[in-house]
């Protein structure tokens, strides 16, 4: 057990639906990164926060977006989702921004869009 | 951008020693992390180098040479349980972010 935890760990949803990810980082950890794993794409970064404000965004579509809160947890927001959204998304957190090498992932939500 | 290249799989023995090795082209390189998944299971964080150098850690080293931008990992006394997928990673953009290789899968068998 990483000590970051993800919900839900399922979502089934339909097409232009949208919906919320949400992770809870480890204790005390300040980074929080969102990663999305697909068979075909790998596992593929999309947006870093630390302690609130964002650090930096890999390949986030226009659609997806991303908060990091008071409390450090962190949602994922996914809009008009298309099938190709389908994908497993982690989180990870590390304790520092500087500690980026050291993630911890969280179990992932897996998004199946239909 | 970043680019890494890894072997997609390997299979070896129980017992055995297996290397995967990874090259990458990165600018503001800060260093290469390892990371194992299991089938449906989350990554979870092996070893890092930041200088050049071998790292050891029980059973797992991990080798990087800045000059030749390669390093590997070297997994010894392979047991059932390493059958996993491997992955390498580079730091993105400003060093706060990693950068994934597709991952090597490897399959031990007895």
């Amino acid at each position: 057990d990483s000590g970051v935890t993800q919900t839900p760990k399922h979502l089934i949803t339909a097409t232009g639906q949208r919906v919320t990810l949400r992770c809870s980082p480890r204790s005390g950890d300040l980074s929080v990164y969102w990663y999305q794993q697909s068979l075909d794409q790998g596992l593929q970064f999309l947006i870093h926060y630390y302690n609130g404000e964002e650090r930096a965004k890999g390949n986030i579509l226009e659609r997806f977006s991303a908060q990091q809160f008071p409390d450090l947890h962190s949602e994922l927001n996914l809009s008009s989702l298309e099938l190709g959204d389908s994908a497993l998304y982690f989180c990870a957190s590390s304790a520092t921004s500087g500690s980026f090498y050291e993630q911890y992932f969280g179990p992932g939500t897996r998004l199946t869009v239909t | 951008g970043q680019s890494l290249e890894q072997p997609s799989e390997v299979t070896a023995v129980e017992g055995a020693i297996v290397q995967i090795n990874c090259t990458y082209q990165t600018s503001g390189f800060y260093g290469l992390s390892w990371y194992q998944q299991h089938d449906g299971g989350a990554p979870t964080f092996l070893s890092y180098n930041g200088l050049d150098g071998l790292e050891e850690t029980g059973r797992f080293s991990s080798f990087l040479s800045r000059s030749d931008s390669y390093g590997y990992l070297l997994l010894q006394e392979l047991q059932m349980k390493d059958s996993a997928s491997y992955f390498c990673a580079v730091s993105g953009q400003a060093g706060t972010a990693l950068i994934f290789g597709k991952g090597t899968t490897l399959s031990v068998s007895s």
